[in-house]
């Protein structure tokens, strides 16, 4: 019973590296998402998909691109990674939809940029 | 403005007490409201959605409370254990799909 698994757990780029962050989930959910968790901030939405093939910006989305060719994977791509970038990401899916159904969460991946 | 306010911001009490978390939200329209539990290094995982006709839920040792006049929930932890040290998180969904907005969250540390 994987639920979301996101990819991998810890990351160190340099500045000006490109990355892709990987998450798959089991459960059959349309809805996918992905976060950032800064210190003293509650999360943020950076992109969103309702389906394969459809994805939307959320609150902070420059510096990230995603794509949703399937129903299981959402992959998040940072192009040219900045310090600013530094976070802890958070991958989450919904049955129903992020403002109806429970989200479910990955586990999350801290990345550095130096 | 659309805001959710959490406090305390960290509480630290003794196992075997009861704690109340506090949850503001200025989010309009209002449709639900959750509650997420997260451990240190660990992603949130769901303890209650309650929507605009509930006043309280309950989950285990976990209680919800709602008033959606006064735009004000609770969480009241009851017995409180060693695992319950965690953040806790309050969030409402606003408008359009996906846009979910967090709480800075609790931070309960439950000391032996």
């Amino acid at each position: 019973n994987a639920g979301v698994t996101q990819t991998p757990k810890f990351q160190v780029l340099k500045t000006g590296q490109s990355m892709t962050l990987q998450c798959a989930q089991d459960m059959n959910h349309e809805y996918m998402s992905w976060y950032r968790q800064d210190p003293g901030m509650g999360l943020r939405l950076i992109h969103y998909s309702v389906g394969a093939g459809i994805t939307d910006q959320g609150e902070v989305p420059n510096g990230y691109n995603v794509s949703r060719s399937t129903t299981e994977d959402f992959p998040l791509r940072l192009l040219s990674a900045a310090p600013s970038q530094t976070s802890v990401y958070f991958c989450a899916s919904s049955y129903l939809g992020a403002n109806t159904g429970e989200l479910f969460f990955g586990e999350g991946s801290r990345l550095t940029v130096l | 403005k659309n805001q959710v306010e959490q406090s305390p911001q960290s509480l630290i009490i003794l196992e075997g007490k009861n704690c109340t978390l506090q949850c503001n939200y200025t989010v309009s329209p209002f449709s639900n409201l959750r509650w997420y539990k997260q451990d240190t290094g660990r992603g949130p995982v769901s303890l209650t959605i309650m929507t605009f006709s509930e006043n309280t839920k309950s989950n285990g040792r976990y209680t919800a409370t709602l008033d959606a006049d006064t735009k004000q929930s609770s969480l009241h932890i009851t017995a409180s254990q060693l695992s319950d040290s965690a953040s806790y998180i309050c969030v409402v969904p606003r408008g359009s799909q996906g846009n979910l907005i967090f709480g800075k969250g609790t931070k309960l540390s439950v000391k032996p």
